[in-house]
């Protein structure tokens, strides 16, 4: 059971808008800690997405944007693409755990 | 080109040991903290340990703890992970990752994958 609860899976048409919600509590993304988006493609490893709630790396196009409030956090992609088909995780820090915490990861299809 | 690159997986009976390595480049290693992260088979992430850059500060999740030890060389670039007493639930694709200023974990390996059965 992960700290931080993501949908197994999402879908969208291409050209769609999707959001996938991370929900923690009050001793991680409540408590201000920020959370970082993951883009894991088939046979992978992950690569950052988003870092501190709503920042692009470099490389990264601006369909993909974040948000958090509360104890959530949502990662929205914008005009779906074939090659967004991926596993998505989102991270934060947990303060009673005093640990790196992650979703347990949400499988996005493009139809 | 920043590059991390792991080593030093593969097949070990329950209660064996294992020593995984991580070699870095393209970055001054010893001026970041490190973490190793794990992925169960068809399951999501999970944080293994953390070692700050001089390795003074180091952390591991309740998993492990008391059967891994992190550790690091900064002189060889490398990062390691001991790996004692190994149980069924330890199987996974192990990476490593550089940490961010805030938590993030940039870049990945591209993971070595210990298998614990008998």
């Amino acid at each position: 059971q992960s700290v931080l609860t993501q949908p197994p899976s999402v879908s969208g048409a291409p050209g769609q808008r999707v959001t996938i919600s991370c929900t923690g509590s009050s001793s991680n993304i409540g408590a201000g800690y920020d959370v970082h988006w993951y883009q894991q493609l088939p046979g992978t490893a992950p690569k950052l997405l988003l870092y501190g709630n709503n920042n692009r790396p470099s490389g990264v196009p601006d369909r993909f944007s974040g948000s958090k409030s509360g104890t959530s956090a949502s990662l929205a992609i914008t005009g779906l693409q074939a090659e967004d088909e991926a596993d998505y995780h989102c991270q934060s820090f947990d303060s009673s755990l005093s640990a790196s915490v992650f979703g347990g990861g949400t499988k996005l299809t493009v139809l | 080109e920043v590059q991390l690159v792991e080593s030093g997986g593969g097949l070990v009976q329950p209660g064996g040991s294992l020593r995984l390595s991580c070699a870095a480049s393209g970055f001054i290693f010893s001026s970041y903290s490190m973490n190793w992260a794990r992925q169960a088979p068809g399951k999501g992430l999970e944080w293994v340990s953390y070692i700050s850059s001089s390795g003074s500060t180091i952390y591991y999740a309740d998993s492990v703890k008391g059967r891994f030890t992190i550790s690091r060389d900064n002189a060889r670039n490398s990062l390691y992970l001991q790996m004692n007493s190994l149980r069924d639930e330890d199987t996974a694709v192990y990476y490593c990752a550089r940490a961010g200023m805030r938590d993030w974990f940039d870049p990945w390996g591209q993971g070595t994958l210990v298998t614990v059965s008998s």
